[in-house]
């Protein structure tokens, strides 16, 4: 099965920070990768999908980059509402792994 | 607008089974995969296994291989996940998921998550 890591698995930030996030695929996933947001004690929220395409409703500080097996997430200003676990999952076959998450903190 | 709605919270004892529910509000059902993911307290999501409502096909990952069973019923856009041989460690958040295709697409839908505790 295709692993997927992330890092680091968590950091802290000032508001208006830039903030990135990176994953690795074990293998090679095209641009088959999902990121999500999940704010304490709430569900999962997903913020982008294809490695780079923004969610409807998602603000636009957030982006997404890359393809194979290095992808990237970044808030451009970090702001109080971002503080949560990002995690990124591999999709479009089975089994549909996530990293192990990211805790960002202010 | 979307809504996957799950069963309620379950407390078992070791050794037995669960079975969770979630409901899909929109949609035609065979038009999409449901997926389950699972979070234990304080630790990351854990996707379980998937159905594919076309197909009604399913995908398990392999940690759960043998001992979850994912089921669907289309006539009442409903879809199960039962968990058997119940240890402690299952403890967690079980959610149901849903893309916008027909296969294993990005989570965009999510139930409420089922909080099931496995205590004696």
């Amino acid at each position: 099965d295709i692993q997927m890591t992330q890092s680091p698995s968590s950091l802290s930030a000032s508001v208006g920070d830039r903030v990135t996030i990176t994953c690795r695929a074990s293998q090679g996933i095209n641009n088959y990768l999902a990121w999500y947001q999940q704010r304490p004690g709430k569900v999962p929220r997903l913020l982008i999908y294809a490695a780079s395409t923004l969610q409807s409703g998602v603000p636009s500080r957030f982006s997404g980059s890359g393809s194979g097996t290095d992808f990237t997430l970044t808030i451009s200003s970090l702001q109080p509402e971002d503080v949560a676990t990002y995690y990124c999952q591999r999709y479009n076959s089975a089994p549909q792994t996530f990293g192990q998450g990211t805790k960002v903190e202010i | 607008q979307v809504q996957l709605v799950q069963s309620g919270a379950e407390v078992k004892k070791p050794g037995s089974s669960v079975k969770v529910s979630c409901k899909t509000s929109e949609g035609t059902f065979s038009n999409y995969a449901i997926s389950w993911v699972r979070q234990a307290p304080g630790q990351g999501l854990e996707w379980m296994g998937g159905i594919i409502g076309m197909f009604g096909t399913t995908s398990y990952a392999q940690k759960f291989q043998g001992r979850v069973t994912i089921t669907a019923d289309k006539s009442t856009s409903l879809t199960y996940m039962e968990l058997g041989s119940l240890r402690s460690d299952d403890t967690a958040v079980y959610y149901c998921a849903r893309g916008n295709t027909y296969y294993y697409d990005s989570l965009a839908y999510w139930g409420q998550g089922t909080l099931v505790t496995v205590s004696s």
